[in-house]
């Protein structure tokens, strides 16, 4: 079966640093999204594309947070400079059309020290 | 956008039928009814989507009334594995715009 890939699993980063999270989602999956998951709380939508264009990114941090998708394919999400408040589990989910069905990848486990 | 309401928590046994209810007074037209499940430290997994009256999978079944203000996810003969946060999600369809709750809690004890 067919899966969402993310990486790293798990990154560990001093505040002001730079990190980057990486998702590759499911092939033929046109739109993709980037959640940020506090612990005990629900995904919180960051960024959607359909394709290479950002269709929703109203509650990105967009001070610090970037993403892209320049082929329409795999996908990258930047925080410059990381905050303490932005450990979280960062998630990426693909689907083929709208928000219908969205397939999960594992998750980036990040913790900002 | 249709905000929804789920109980925070809910406990059951083995071998029980459990019902998830969740509340959206303000669903649109055109909007669905999506159920997701996530574990621990794990991404969210599709359970099951409707529009109206009554769908059912392989692992659940979900009703939707007739004015379609709230949802009932229906799990048969829960196991200690259906331990998991369950989240009810209202999207338009069409539109990209879907947005998670808390969700719900389910402990499944032996």
């Amino acid at each position: 079966e067919a899966e969402v890939a993310q990486s790293p699993r798990y990154k560990i980063t001093e505040k002001s640093q730079a990190v980057a999270f990486w998702c590759d989602p499911i092939s033929g999956h046109a739109t993709l999204y980037w959640y940020r998951q506090i612990l005990g709380q629900g995904p919180e939508l960051l960024v959607q594309f359909q394709d290479e264009s950002v269709v929703d990114d109203s509650q990105l941090p967009k001070d610090r947070f970037s993403a892209e998708r320049l082929k329409g394919v795999d996908s990258t999400l930047k925080i410059q400079p990381a905050e303490l408040g932005d450990s979280a589990m960062y998630l990426c989910a693909s689907s083929l059309v709208g928000p219908y069905e969205q397939y999960f990848g594992p998750g980036t486990r990040l913790t900002v020290t | 956008l249709a905000k929804t309401t789920q109980p925070i928590s809910m406990d059951s046994y083995e071998g029980q039928e459990v019902n998830i209810t969740c509340s959206h007074n303000n669903i649109a037209t055109n909007d669905y009814i999506t159920w997701y499940q996530q574990f621990p430290s794990q991404g969210p997994r599709f359970i099951i989507q409707g529009y109206k009256t009554k769908v059912t999978n392989e692992v659940a079944s979900l009703f939707i009334p007739a004015d379609r203000k709230s949802s009932t996810l229906s799990l048969p003969r829960v196991s200690l594995s259906d331990t998991a946060v369950y989240y009810c999600l209202v999207a338009k369809g069409g539109n990209n715009d879907m947005r998670f709750g808390a969700g719900t809690r389910l402990t499944v004890k032996p």
